[in-house]
């Protein structure tokens, strides 16, 4: 079964940091880009960050550019998401998700997600 | 920045054609991806590349892009299709979602 799962997710006190993990099964996972989104509470989805299959192209929102850093480690099959400098805003569910086809290009659709993990950042 | 535009709100009756629209300039150059969301769920992929169904989205599910609209089209709504719907497409390396459509079944 193809399956993500997300954990690292807490409280934490704006300007911290916390480091997201995204562990994938039942895929070839080093074939395959993957992708941050992100929903505050009540709101709607907010893409975050996209990263190649080899991870050597990122990209970033402009709300968390400079901020939070995507990296991933094919040999476990896991994705990261690094966020610094935590502000109020950043408070949502985080999903990591697999990007549909094996071309290993980030800018396509996103065919499986995890369940999340939710982020909240208040003093 | 490239935005999407969704209506926030619609409803349709059991059994009736719901038809989600996603407004964008020129968005019919790009490709559309459509998710579905229900209450306290992950999203789940249900139209990619404008008209492609991924497997297990059942065939009522159809989707078309042109000119400066892209449409979800649900035929014969069901009460399990009472849902959010969003609209992506990427832009200058970045990803765009719209900001979603609550779509109640009657």
């Amino acid at each position: 079964e193809v399956q993500l799962l997300e954990s690292g997710g807490g409280l934490v006190q704006p300007g911290g940091s916390l480091r997201l993990s995204c562990a994938a099964s039942g895929f070839t996972f080093s074939n395959y880009a993957m992708t941050w989104v992100r929903q505050a509470p009540g709101k709607g989805l907010e893409w975050v960050s996209g990263f190649s299959s080899s991870g050597g192209t990122t990209y970033y929102a402009d709300s968390v550019k400079g901020r939070f850093t995507v990296s991933r480690d094919n040999s476990k099959n896991t994705v990261y998401l690094q966020m610094n400098s935590l502000r109020a805003e950043d408070t949502a569910v985080y999903y990591c998700a697999k990007v549909v086809g094996a071309g290993g290009r980030p800018s396509d659709a996103f065919d499986i997600w995890g369940q999340g993990t939710v982020v909240t950042v208040s003093s | 920045s490239y935005e999407l535009t969704q209506p926030l709100s619609m409803s349709v009756a059991l059994g009736q054609t719901a038809r989600i629209t996603c407004g964008g300039n020129n968005i019919g150059s790009k490709n559309v991806h459509w998710y579905q969301q229900r209450a306290g769920q992950a999203p789940v992929l249900v139209i990619y590349r404008d008209s492609n169904r991924p497997s297990g989205i059942p065939e009522r599910f159809s989707g078309s892009n042109s000119g400066n609209t892209a449409t979800l089209t649900i035929s014969g709504a069901q009460a399990g299709d009472e849902a959010d719907y969003y609209c992506q497409v990427w832009d200058s390396s970045t990803g765009v979602f719209g900001g979603g459509t609550k779509l109640t079944v009657l």
